[in-house]
């Protein structure tokens, strides 16, 4: 199984951008999209998008469509999301999230079965 | 997007005794691949959330047996058929049928 291990707290001004990485280890990493869940303070999980590392190819949800950036760095198996114009309600703890999917026909049918630590992102001024 | 209602969203049982979570989605999680894309996790205190349960009743690697998935359609049910203190937490169900994936409320299970 991948093992998946986040970069370091960050503290961020508000209105500028924080950059969260994940580092895949131990497991298959091209193949299976890398997802970004976050939670806030006491709140649930919300799923911010998704890449495929092999196509370079990424999904977002609505919510963060034109905010967020996910990249990936395939040699040397990371996966960083960019959140821009940051706001206090984004802070949260940061998850990475391996799917993989058990349907041969859509990458993004499947559970997130290997999550990274968490990155804590606070926003203050 | 497609919603999914947990019920409760607090539960207090006692060690060895049986608890149970429900979970209702907004629209059919059943795939034309006949398979259904419904998950339940544990997030215990401090810690990432966990994988227990993949397309409906399927024990993830690890988990004990304890723990059991149920349902069809819309309609999920998580058991725990005796409570251990290392199972507090809070339970989130997860859909992945369709983009975007989303989670229940969650459920915060204590020990009583």
């Amino acid at each position: 199984q991948v093992q998946l291990v986040q970069s370091g707290a960050e503290v961020k001004k508000p209105g500028s951008s924080v950059k969260v990485s994940c580092k895949a280890s131990g497991g298959t990493f091209s193949n299976y999209p890398i997802n970004w869940v976050r939670q806030a303070p006491g709140q649930g999980l919300e799923w911010m998008g998704g890449i495929i590392p092999i196509f370079d190819t990424g999904n977002y949800a609505q919510k963060f469509r034109d905010r967020v950036t996910i990249t990936t760095d395939e040699s040397a198996t990371t996966v960083y999301m960019e959140l821009s114009s940051l706001r206090s309600e984004d802070t949260a703890i940061y998850y990475c999230a391996r799917l993989t999917s058990s349907n041969n026909n859509d990458f993004w049918n499947g559970p997130f079965d290997s999550w990274g630590q968490g990155t804590l992102v606070t926003v203050s001024s | 997007d497609i919603v999914l209602t947990q019920t409760p969203l607090s539960l207090s049982v006692t060690p060895g005794q049986p608890a149970s979570i429900s979970c209702k989605s907004s629209q059919s999680l059943l795939h034309s691949d006949g398979k259904t894309y419904f998950y339940w996790y544990l997030q215990r205190p401090g810690q990432p959330p966990q994988l227990l349960i993949y397309e409906v009743s399927n024990r993830f690697s690890g988990v004990p047996n304890r723990f059991s998935g149920s349902g069809s359609g819309t309609d999920f049910t998580l058991k725990i058929s005796r409570l251990e203190a290392e199972d507090v937490g809070v339970y989130y169900c997860m859909q992945s049928i369709l983009l975007p994936p989303t989670f229940g409320q969650g459920t915060k299970l204590q020990i009583k």
